[in-house]
């Protein structure tokens, strides 16, 4: 079985500041490794996606992910917030040998204050 | 443009009420499922359905059933409302490939 543990339940951070969301996974087998983000009042949309290769992943919205086996772990990262960035980000992690169930962490709530 | 598409975006019912929350999909996808989303412990499978009539548990099915009588169409099923029920449903669908598309949730309150 998989586990997908965010370290933050909530970050908060001033416009124009970096930010990094921290997510550790544990697993027997192979994984894929996924952030979400919500924005408030909606559903769930994909910033981005680790498969294969390059162990840093860009995103949308300036976001980008790195990849780290050794650690398993997969933080989330963003040089400059802007307020539209207020939202809750989830890791997530899917085994390579299923075709479709993911398994989330609890989530991190972004807040950006000017 | 992928649509997921839920039928009510809030639902209040009583305890013991049977409640169906409805999921439609236009992407011909294959694959549907059902979380229910808590604070603080994020989202939790109910149910999935890889074709038409399939299902399979997730990890918290107690309470729950589905129903998918066509491809664009998942129904989730609470057969007699509890107040531990109360919370937000997410449903979402995948070709098979690596994207979940989610709806915009439906917040239910059982009173």
């Amino acid at each position: 079985a998989q586990s997908v543990t965010q370290l933050d339940s909530q970050v908060p951070v001033f416009e124009e500041a970096p930010v990094e969301l921290r997510c550790n996974y544990s697993s027997s087998v192979s994984v894929y490794l996924f952030w979400y983000v919500q924005y408030p009042n909606q559903g769930l949309q994909l910033l981005l996606k680790y498969l294969s290769g390059s162990t840093l992943v860009k995103g949308i919205n300036g976001f980008e992910a790195e990849f780290n086996k050794s650690q398993t772990s997969f933080h989330l990262r963003k040089p400059s917030v802007h307020i539209s960035d207020t939202a809750e980000y989830f890791c997530a992690v899917r085994r390579t040998d299923s075709w479709g169930k993911l398994q989330f962490g609890a989530g991190t709530q972004v807040v950006v204050t000017p | 443009d992928v649509k997921v598409t839920q039928s009510s975006r809030y639902l209040v019912k009583r305890t013991g009420e049977k409640v169906f929350l409805e999921c439609v999909q236009d992407m011909d996808h294959e694959n549907m499922f059902w979380y229910r989303q808590d604070p603080g412990l994020g989202l939790r499978l109910i149910y999935f359905s890889y074709d038409v009539k399939m299902k399979e548990k997730g990890d918290i099915p107690e309470g729950y059933s589905v129903s998918r009588e066509k491809k664009e169409r998942f129904s989730l099923i609470l057969e007699s409302a509890s107040t531990n029920q109360t919370s937000m449903y997410l449903c979402a669908s995948t070709p098979g490939t690596y994207e979940q598309y989610f709806g915009p949730g439906t917040r239910l309150t059982v009173t």
